[in-house]
């Protein structure tokens, strides 16, 4: 599957845990995005990735989040101190500069 | 800001045409996109418009633009059950994030 895999699918944890998402993008996609989904909602844009440069971010990304792309290939969003208002489905898209292409997604509940 | 608008719930019979509309508000974005995605599953991508095009035909898919009045619709012609589904449209932003509206929720009745 050539397609951009997000792990784990699912996670569910405690209030307060850290918490560490996933994503393999697309082979050779230099552009990497994430976004989060609550539900009956449209995805909303977190952070974007050029390479390994982290280039946007969203006043949505609370000194909480944290996102990494150290080689330019896969990224990993870490959530620390988690609350239940993080519970959303989290999904990454990878482009080569045109449409982005996303992934399954992990859907985190905390509970 | 940006904002994209769309009605939450469209039902069609199947064999009938589905037009799911979308409004923006961005008159910068340079492409807008139509997204599918059913229950549990990621976003996949159905077709996008460049924004100095009015039309684009893509097999059962038609994307309509109308610029000025930054109006944008998907029809999908002789729906099938398999098209039930949300869609998504959504425009680019300047580094190219996607904003994306709330969704409309297909139900395609047999």
């Amino acid at each position: 599957d050539t397609g951009v895999s997000q792990n784990p699918r699912h996670k569910i944890t405690k209030r307060g845990q850290n918490v560490t998402f996933r994503c393999d993008p697309i082979s050779e996609h230099n552009r990497l995005y994430w976004y989060r989904q609550t539900l009956g909602q449209g995805p909303e844009f977190l952070t974007y990735f050029q390479n390994e440069a982290q280039l946007e971010k969203s006043r949505l990304l609370s000194d909480r989040f944290s996102a990494e792309r150290p080689k330019g290939s896969f990224s990993t969003l870490e959530i620390q101190r988690t609350e239940q208002g993080d519970s959303a489905m989290y999904l990454c898209a990878s482009s080569p500069g045109g449409e982005a292409f996303f992934g399954q997604g992990t859907r985190l509940t905390v509970v | 800001g940006e904002d994209v608008e769309q009605s939450l719930f469209l039902s069609v019979r199947e064999g009938d045409s589905s037009v799911i509309n979308c409004t923006y508000t961005d008159s910068s974005s340079t492409y807008l996109y139509w997204y599918k995605q059913e229950p549990g599953a990621g976003l996949q991508l159905l077709t996008y418009i460049f924004s100095n095009m009015d039309m684009k035909q893509d097999q059962r898919l038609t994307v309509l633009l109308n610029k000025k009045d930054k109006h944008l619709s998907l029809r999908i012609a002789d729906t099938q059950t398999g098209d039930s589904a949300i869609y998504f449209c959504a425009e680019e932003g300047s580094a190219r994030q996607l904003t994306f509206g709330s969704g409309t929720q297909l139900t395609v009745l047999p």
